[in-house]
């Protein structure tokens, strides 16, 4: 299975954008990127997801590099809310299995 | 309604205890999931139903038994746990086993092992 790398952690000003680097250098061509957010003890959230092409939808941006081997998730204004740990998650096509890399822990500063 | 409940909230237990966790989805997903997380850890992932079958179970440890009565429910059946299984154990559930199903992730059950 595609492995994902992420920072340990980042800080990010409040109302500022934040950006979430993921690299997935040995991603297949049928593997799709998702990003999750965990909010302290509770159950992963669900945020964006992409093959190829940048997504955007109402949490966030998903821009995925052309050779697809890094990735960025983009909250564009962020809040004290959005302070989580954030998971990059490589999946692959014909398995239902979501393998989680160790995230990176964004706090979000005032 | 994108909603999965897990029940109890919070579980403590002795060693010789058994006990169950329960979750549930009303969305008509047909996988669903079992993960463990340590703390500061990611979810790791224990087991997968599709279409109430045991389709994953990855080399999880017979003191952990899974149960799928039906397309809306997942039990976790603990027995004989040690100390080092306390963790908070997550249910998600998705439409299919597609590669582009969105998994939903309930709120985790705190299981403590005395």
């Amino acid at each position: 299975d595609a492995k994902t790398t992420q920072p340990p952690s980042m800080d990010c000003a409040e109302g500022r954008a934040a950006n979430l680097p993921c690299n997935h250098s040995t991603i297949s061509g049928n593997e799709y990127v998702y990003w999750y957010r965990q909010i302290h003890s509770q159950g992963p959230q669900y945020i964006i997801h992409g093959l190829k092409n940048n997504e955007t939808n109402e949490m966030a941006s998903l821009i995925i590099t052309e050779d697809r081997k890094s990735s960025t998730l983009i909250l564009p204004h962020a809040t004290l809310r959005d302070t989580a740990v954030y998971y990059c998650i490589v999946r692959v096509y014909t398995g239902n299995q979501f393998y989680f890399g160790t995230g990176t822990s964004l706090t979000v500063i005032p | 309604d994108t909603e999965v409940t897990q029940t109890p909230k919070h579980l403590v237990m002795g060693m010789t205890n058994k006990k169950s966790l329960k979750c549930e989805q009303h969305m008509g997903h047909r996988a669903m999931y079992w993960y463990k997380q340590k703390a500061k850890k990611p979810p790791e992932l224990m087991f997968v139903y599709s279409y109430e079958k045991l389709s994953i179970n990855e080399s999880v440890p017979s003191r952990f038994s899974p149960e799928c009565p039906n397309s809306s429910l997942l039990n976790l059946h603990l027995h004989a746990l040690q100390p080092e299984d306390s963790a908070l154990y997550l249910c998600a559930s998705s439409l299919d086993s597609s590669s582009t199903d969105t998994q939903y992730f309930g709120p985790g059950t705190r299981l403590t092992v005395l």
